[in-house]
């Protein structure tokens, strides 16, 4: 069955980075973009970034452009996101999600989801 | 980026209630538009797909419509399992982005 298996949390300073893992299972690696998404305590949904596992190729929105890195290891099946420049505001659960097609007609939606990662920044 | 807007952001239903909550877009996206649960502590799971599909294993009582700037989605029979936030999201730019939620609570 299809998995995404993200890593524990953390608790960071501010201006430090964090690096978070989601590792996936159950189908092919390659075959599916993978999206970041955070959710800070009590508020909705945000997107960060998207990966193409098939030749690494990434795209991150705007808010985040030079804080956020997002990579992937082929061999584990592993996609990461590193955020620097960690701040107050940063505080949230962060998501992974693998992105599938309409069966139909073009567009896309997430049907997999990590668990989360809680990242937690305070001095 | 294309604006979302959920309403209401909260709403007090009963079991066996029929619910709507509606979601617009800034500009057109044409059908792509999802509807996703969430329950606290757990990450987001797809209803709706497309505008209007059922997502596998999901119950026939959610059911989704609309196109272009307006969509709705609808709980035909409000079950307890049902409360919950319900976010919508729009695939047409990459750059997604979704719906400030709706919070379904126990009346």
């Amino acid at each position: 069955q299809v998995q995404l298996v993200q890593s524990g949390a953390e608790v960071k300073k501010p201006g430090a980075s964090v690096k978070v893992s989601c590792k996936a299972s159950g189908y092919t690696f390659t075959d599916h973009y993978v999206y970041w998404v955070r959710q800070a305590p009590g508020q909705g949904l945000e997107f960060i970034g998207i990966i193409n596992p098939n030749g690494g190729r990434t795209s991150n929105a705007q808010m985040f452009q030079g804080r956020v890195t997002l990579t992937r290891d082929t061999s584990t099946t592993t996609v990461y996101m590193e955020l620097s420049s960690l701040r107050s505001e940063d505080t949230a659960v962060y998501y992974c999600a693998r992105e599938r097609d309409y069966y139909d007609t073009s567009g896309s939606c997430f049907d997999y989801w990590g668990q989360g990662t809680l990242v937690t920044v305070s001095s | 980026d294309i604006q979302m807007t959920q309403s209401p952001s909260s709403l007090s239903a009963s079991v066996g209630d029929r619910v709507t909550i509606t979601c617009r877009a800034s500009q057109s996206i044409t059908t792509h538009l999802n509807w996703y649960q969430q329950k606290p502590g757990k990450a987001p799971n797809l209803l709706i797909y497309a505008a209007s599909s059922l997502q596998s294993g999901v119950p026939s009582r959610f059911s989704g419509s609309g196109s272009g700037t307006y969509f709705t989605l609808t709980i035909s029979s409000l079950q307890p399992e049902d409360f919950a936030i319900y976010y919508c999201q729009q695939s047409y730019s990459s750059a997604v982005t979704f719906g400030g939620g709706t919070k379904v609570e126990i009346k």
